[in-house]
């Protein structure tokens, strides 16, 4: 089956810090990628999408680029600030699937000052 | 836009009985999810909707739990009977489903469940 695997947390940074979060995938079509940000007492929010190989998604300084040969969305800060710290989900989504999602388990981020 | 709105925000029962929580989606929007958030089993898709019929309920955990959308602007998914093991933050989102494109999921502020 579908399966987004993400590297375990917590990940602690200082501030200004380079951030990465790993994400690669099992799907058994050709998938879109998201990114989505859960900021503490809050629902989950659409942080980046791509939907096909070598896409690369953006928003708020993040980055995520399609890797099908590595089958991996792996997402990308260069200059983290304390407002990033959350828990940050890797997802995709197959066409038949309608707008089901299959997540992974989530990064939480924390960073400090 | 008010958003997706999901009452109580807090919940705190007793083992036994029943719970009811519910979900207002985003007007015009024909699909709607139920996830479940646990520190163990982290983000778990329990059902969804797509205009208003349950399109994969394979998440649903046990007979304990239902849900229902009985038209495209509510939904509620019901414990019976509650057990200390449902204690979770329980989300609803919704989103517009079109042939074959891709619309983001809008996220609730989630339901905190306690079952003492």
């Amino acid at each position: 089956g579908d399966s987004v695997t993400q590297m375990e947390g917590p990940v602690t940074l200082s501030e200004e810090a380079f951030l990465t979060i790993n994400c690669t995938y099992t799907a058994t079509g050709y998938p879109s990628l998201f990114w989505y940000v859960q900021y503490p007492g809050e629902g989950l929010q659409l942080l980046l999408k791509a939907t096909k190989a070598d896409d690369k998604g953006s928003n708020k300084g993040f980055e995520a680029t399609y890797r099908k040969e590595t089958t991996s969305f792996h997402l990308e800060k260069g200059s983290v600030q304390v407002s990033d710290s959350a828990v940050y989900f890797c997802a995709l989504r197959i066409e038949a699937a309608g707008n089901k999602l299959t997540f992974g388990g989530g990064t939480r981020v924390l960073v400090k000052p | 836009d008010a958003g997706v709105i999901q009452s109580p925000r807090h919940e705190v029962t007793e083992m036994g009985q029943e719970v009811t929580l519910r979900c207002k989606p985003i007007s015009g929007h024909n699909s709607l999810f139920w996830y479940r958030q646990t520190m163990m089993r982290g983000l778990e898709l329990l059902i969804y909707f797509n205009n208003n019929v349950p399109i994969d309920d394979s998440g649903m955990p046990e007979d304990r739990f239902s849900a229902k959308m009985p038209n495209a602007s509510f939904s509620t998914l019901k414990i019976q009977p509650s057990e200390p093991r449902d204690s979770a933050v329980y989300f609803c989102a919704s989103s517009y489903t079109d042939r074959g494109a891709y619309n983001e999921q809008f996220f609730g502020p989630g339901t905190r469940l306690t079952v003492l």
